[in-house]
């Protein structure tokens, strides 16, 4: 089976602009979640989103937007990019939205703001 | 203070050497607990989870001390594949599936 899929797997932009990355979870699984790995730090929590809706948010600006559509795939948008946007940025599929629930990770969008 | 704290090293050690990493979390609310391996420039993979009466996989071994709020993992038998960065992962009750990482470990194994 296929695991989690991500795309693009890198991307430049500069300043002010949007971005725009997507995900496809591990078929079966409904919740996706969005991580922000900057270099030399572990990742850190944006998004989880379960049946299309969201159920949590960590501590982003407005700037980050996210929606999960009825085949369970994610996107996650970024505007009025900053140079301290840069980073990998994950995306986690499991199959519920429980706290025991195992989270797999795909290979990650890694995103350069010039 | 970071929710979850880990030395980030790097351990170098040679290669059939036993390692050890700790881990605190500051929340009390700390449900569930994993360790996370992560490779260069990689996506983290679930290593284990850990279980308050401690569990094992192979060489690896994983404890949980909820009282000191403490989590380590143990390597025994060091290969050169082990080299990488372990990430100390927490789950707060009623967060859902809200992981919080720690900002990882970085095991280097030489020959």
């Amino acid at each position: 089976d296929a695991g989690v899929t991500q795309s693009p797997t890198h991307l430049i932009k500069t300043r002010g602009q949007q971005v725009t990355l997507r995900c496809s979870p591990i078929s079966g699984h409904k919740s996706v979640s969005w991580y922000q790995q900057v270099l030399g730090q572990g990742p850190q929590f944006i998004f989880q989103y379960y049946e299309k809706e969201e159920r949590g948010r960590g501590n982003f600006p407005d700037r980050f937007s996210a929606r999960q559509f009825p085949n369970y795939s994610s996107e996650l948008n970024v505007n009025a990019l900053l140079l301290g946007d840069s980073a990998l940025y994950l995306c986690a599929s499991s199959l519920d939205a429980g706290a025991t629930d195992t989270q797999y990770f795909g290979p990650g969008t890694r995103l350069t703001v010039l | 203070r970071k929710e979850v704290e880990q030395d980030p090293g790097p351990f170098n050690v040679p290669e059939g050497a036993t390692v050890a990493f700790n881990c605190t979390y500051s929340n009390s609310a700390s449900q569930s607990f994993f360790w996370y391996r992560q490779d260069c420039r990689k996506e983290p993979k679930l290593l284990m989870s850990v279980y308050s009466s401690g569990n094992e996989d192979g060489r690896f071994t994983a404890q949980l001390n909820r009282a000191s709020q403490y989590i380590s993992l143990l390597i025994r038998d060091s290969k050169l594949s082990d080299s990488a960065t372990y990430l100390c992962v927490v789950n707060r009750r009623n967060a859902g599936n809200m992981l919080t990482f720690g900002g990882g470990t970085r095991l280097m194994v030489k020959p």
